[in-house]
């Protein structure tokens, strides 16, 4: 039962331009969402996080909306460098029930073409 | 750079040894956590220590068991090992407020 899902393994874009990456998740008790980038033979690396009472949360570049009527997150990098290219996992968790173990989509790869 | 640190960062080793994976959580952090990486399974849970004491575990193997000591650092031990233990062994650690975790680069172990 795979409580978050990532559909798209892979996402190709030009540089400059903006990457959207989304997640979906079926679990109604989750309250927070992480996003995390990770380059081989690395650990995941933190970027950016939305708790539940909010729709949106923005970092530089990077920004998180949150759809809770659709059980949908997505994120958006913008503009997308070369740098960007990496695996990014959607995470969730449900601290009050589950003491905050995140639960992983299986990710999706970003390239970032010149 | 994480803060986390592990140990080793590969092992390898033969089926039906065991091994001890390490992690110094962030400085302040008091909260640990394991989780596996393998390829077909992408990133699973294992195992959660707040301050020494175990607070949640997910699908871990009975042969697989871990400790939090009282300077925070964590190990994990995987007994019996099988080829199928062959993954990425994360550990991360959060703070207070238990939203973000933070992971340490990573064990690669190889069962042979």
């Amino acid at each position: 039962d795979q409580q978050v899902k990532q559909n798209s393994p892979s996402l190709s874009v030009q540089e400059g331009r903006i990457s959207i990456l989304n997640c979906d998740y079926t679990n109604s008790m989750f309250d927070y969402f992480l996003w995390y980038k990770k380059y081989p033979a690395e650990g995941p690396t933190f970027l950016i996080s939305i708790s539940s009472i909010k729709d949106k949360n923005e970092d530089g570049r990077f920004t998180v909306f949150l759809n809770k009527s659709a059980k949908h997150l997505s994120l958006h990098i913008v503009p997308s460098q070369p740098g960007d290219s990496a695996v990014y996992f959607c995470a969730a968790s449900a601290k009050l029930n589950q003491g905050g173990k995140l639960i992983f989509g299986q990710g999706t790869e970003l390239s970032v073409k010149p | 750079d994480s803060g986390v640190t592990q140990t080793p960062k590969h092992l390898i080793t033969a089926t039906g040894q065991r091994v001890t994976l390490r992690c110094s959580p962030r400085s302040g952090d008091l909260s640990v956590y394991w989780y596996q990486q393998s390829l077909d399974q992408g990133l699973q849970f294992l195992i959660h220590y707040y301050n020494g004491e175990e607070r949640a575990k997910g699908n871990i193997l009975e042969r697989f068991s871990a400790q939090q000591f009282p300077d925070l650092h964590s190990e994990l031990n995987l007994s019996s090992l099988e080829l199928g233990d062959s993954a990425l062994y994360f550990c991360a650690s959060s703070g207070i407020t238990g939203a973000e975790q933070y992971f340490g680069p990573g064990t690669r172990l190889t069962v042979t």
